[in-house]
């Protein structure tokens, strides 16, 4: 069984450049997490989705980023512009209501130059 | 604020010894607390969990303790094995079932 399936897993960009990263939940699941992982702030929940629908961006840095979520097996994550701050690796997570685990992806590891 | 704060970056064990992970938190209101561990350029995986209804969990080697008066919880792992060796990140949620609060991670190192 597939678990949750992320790319690209590394990304090299420069400034200014738009970013796309892209997330496969595991299939039943119906929440979906973005998180941001660095070595100053550690596991940082950008935004989750529950059954397709955002319900708490308000970890999104700013304005440069944007999730959406047009079905059920499918996110995307969007830095536009870019830049060096972004530099991370971004995990993406799923789970089933009613459970608190979650399932993690291997992650982005984003490099912004 | 960090409202989950794991204050040692880094712990280093030798093999077959016991190997104790802090946790501190500020919310009083998390009530579900959740232990991850992360091996490189792989995605945290769920290792063991605790409700706030009881003070301690045990999963084979690994035990979970639980100080609400402290809002401080602790993973212990004995006896520690190299393979152990991995980033372990706390976490924390309000309700079981809702969004979770991650601690910044510490680098446990077991040496054989």
């Amino acid at each position: 069984d597939a678990g949750v399936i992320q790319s690209p897993r590394h990304e090299v960009t420069e400034m200014g450049q738009e970013v796309t990263l892209r997330c496969k939940p595991i299939s039943g699941h119906n929440s979906l997490f973005w998180y941001r992982q660095t070595m100053m702030r550690g596991l940082e929940l950008l935004i989750y989705f529950n059954n397709n629908v955002p319900i708490d961006d308000s970890g999104m840095p700013e304005d440069r980023f944007s999730a959406k979520m047009p079905n059920a097996s499918f996110s995307t994550l969007k830095i536009q512009p870019s830049e060096p701050r972004d530099s991370a690796v971004y995990f993406c997570a799923s789970r089933t209501d009613g459970y608190s685990e979650q399932f993690f992806g291997p992650g982005t590891r984003l490099t912004v130059l | 604020d960090q409202q989950v704060k794991q204050n040692s970056p880094s712990l280093s064990v030798q093999e077959g010894r016991i190997s104790i992970l802090n946790c501190d938190y500020t919310n009083s209101m998390f009530d579900y607390f959740l232990w991850y561990k992360k091996y490189p350029a792989e995605g945290p995986t769920f290792l063991i969990s605790i409700s706030s209804i009881k003070d301690k969990n045990e999963d084979g080697r690994f035990t979970v303790f639980l100080n609400k008066s402290a809002k401080h919880l602790s993973l212990h792992i004995v006896p520690s094995q190299p393979g152990d060796s991995a980033v372990y990140f706390c976490a924390a949620s309000v309700g079981y079932g809702n969004k979770l609060v991650f601690g910044a991670g510490t680098i446990l190192r077991v040496k054989s």
